[in-house]
């Protein structure tokens, strides 16, 4: 059964700092891997996807990676903003359509 | 920019009463999803939907789950007889391909029932 690791549950840091999420799976066998956002009480907003083919994908600030035979992907967020607060969650697919969440990372940047 | 609307946004019920979550999914999508998230816990898969049927369903939506498409933009989640432990976040989502052909699965903003 596929289960999804994320470290650490929570992180503080100063505005301007880059830092590393992390999220690890048990079963390599996956399509894809997707990270997400949730803001407090709110939906998810898709962030980036990464093909099971496929060893990084960048948005803006943010670079995600993929080693599947290891089972980890990281998301990296540059010089992180106050704006960047929320709940990091990464999801996979593994042998069908259905995502398998992480419990996540909540994530506080201050000013 | 499209994108999948949910209503209500909150809603509130007795024990053993029956609910109806409602979705607009994006338009152009073909695969339609409904996920739940307890508080403080994961995002769990409840059933997917595709050509008007369910292509796959979690242990968790059992006989007191069922999901339509009554219309061309509709999907619906209905919850028979409710219990206190359905109380959670529900998202619906949506994609164009099945996510195993690596295509983004869209969340809407979830509707919050709280069951008394």
């Amino acid at each position: 059964k596929q289960e999804v690791t994320q470290i650490p549950a929570a992180l503080s840091v100063p505005e301007g700092e880059n830092l590393v999420l992390n999220c690890s799976f048990t079963d390599s066998a996956i399509y894809n891997l997707q990270w997400f956002r949730q803001d407090p009480g709110k939906g998810l907003t898709s962030l980036l996807l990464i093909q099971s083919s496929q060893r990084e994908q960048t948005s803006g600030r943010l670079n995600a990676s993929l080693d599947k035979s290891s089972g980890r992907s990281t998301l990296y967020i540059a010089a992180s903003q106050p704006g960047d607060s929320a709940t990091y969650l990464c999801a996979v697919t593994h042998n069908t359509d259905k995502l398998i969440f992480g419990t996540g990372t909540r994530l506080q940047v201050f000013p | 920019e499209p994108e999948v609307t949910q209503t209500p946004s909150h809603q509130v019920t007795q024990m053993g009463q029956e609910v109806i979550l409602r979705c607009v999914p994006i338009s152009n999508h073909l695969y339609f999803y409904w996920y739940r998230q307890i508080l403080g816990q994961k995002v769990e898969f409840l059933v997917s939907f595709y050509n008007n049927e369910i292509s796959e369903k979690s242990e968790i939506f059992d006989d007191q789950f069922s999901v339509e498409r009554p219309d061309g933009s509709n999907f619906t989640l209905k919850i028979r007889s409710t219990k206190l432990e359905d109380s959670a976040m529900y998202f619906c989502a949506s994609s164009v391909l099945l996510a195993g052909a690596q295509e983004t699965q869209y969340f809407g903003p979830g509707t919050r029932l709280l069951v008394l």
